[in-house]
């Protein structure tokens, strides 16, 4: 089975500072990719940061970084400099085609709040 | 705006009524995706389109849920006899062929029950 666990309902980050947002995931597929998507109270959804299950390296996206840990199956989010904007929340995502077909399944979220 | 956009953007309906959400995807994106999200949850998977061809389907699409994208373009929801757990945001999403690409969202259809 394909699980997605988020395990910080929610976190706390003063401006400015960098906040790692926990990411787990399962899938026996040896082929996936992961994703994460931001949601502002206004509810749309928005894609951060994509990595591939085969990246050699972590992916990277201006103030965005996964920290991919493939042998712990973790795939962390990294938000540097945080903005009064970046309060909002956030989902990590996996779709494992071989396993999984054409789904993308999503944790439960992690709420960012930002403090000034 | 070329975004993927949906319609209504609010609907209230008493039990046991039909109710059909739209679904206008990115023109160039030939996969089309809906999920329904409750609150506190992240979303969850229903169906996915791959042009007009509807490869896949949830589980927890009911046979009172039915999905079609007739030309390959814009896409349609019906939920038959709608209950109250029926409630939720329906969201619309697509995207280009090819495992790497990121789905766009539209806005979403948040459904009311009474």
């Amino acid at each position: 089975a394909q699980k997605i666990t988020q395990t910080q309902p929610g976190m706390f980050v003063q401006e400015k500072e960098a906040v790692t947002l926990d990411c787990t995931y399962d899938t026996s597929d040896p082929s996936y990719g992961l994703f994460w998507y931001k949601q502002p109270s206004s509810g749309e959804m928005i894609f951060l940061i994509y990595q591939g299950s085969y990246d050699q390296q972590n992916a990277t996206e201006g103030r965005y970084s996964l920290n991919f840990q493939k042998a712990r199956k973790s795939a962390n989010l990294v938000i540097s400099a945080s903005q009064l904007g970046d309060s909002a929340m956030y989902f990590c995502a996996m779709r494992a085609p071989n396993t999984g077909g054409f789904k993308t399944i999503f944790g439960a979220g992690t709420r960012l709040f930002v403090k000034a | 705006d070329t975004g993927v956009s949906q319609d209504p953007r609010h609907k209230i309906t008493k039990r046991g009524q039909n109710v059909t959400f739209r679904c206008d995807p990115i023109s160039e994106h030939n996969r089309l995706y809906w999920y329904r999200q409750t609150l506190g949850q992240g979303p969850e998977f229903l169906t996915y389109f791959q042009n007009e061809a509807q490869l896949e389907k949830s589980r927890l699409l009911s046979d009172r849920f039915s999905a079609e994208r007739p030309k390959g373009s814009f896409s349609t929801l019906e939920i038959q006899r709608t209950e109250q757990g029926d409630s939720a945001m329906y969201l619309c999403a697509s995207s280009r062929a090819g495992e790497a690409h990121e789905q766009y969202f539209g806005p979403g259809t948040r459904l009311t029950v009474t």
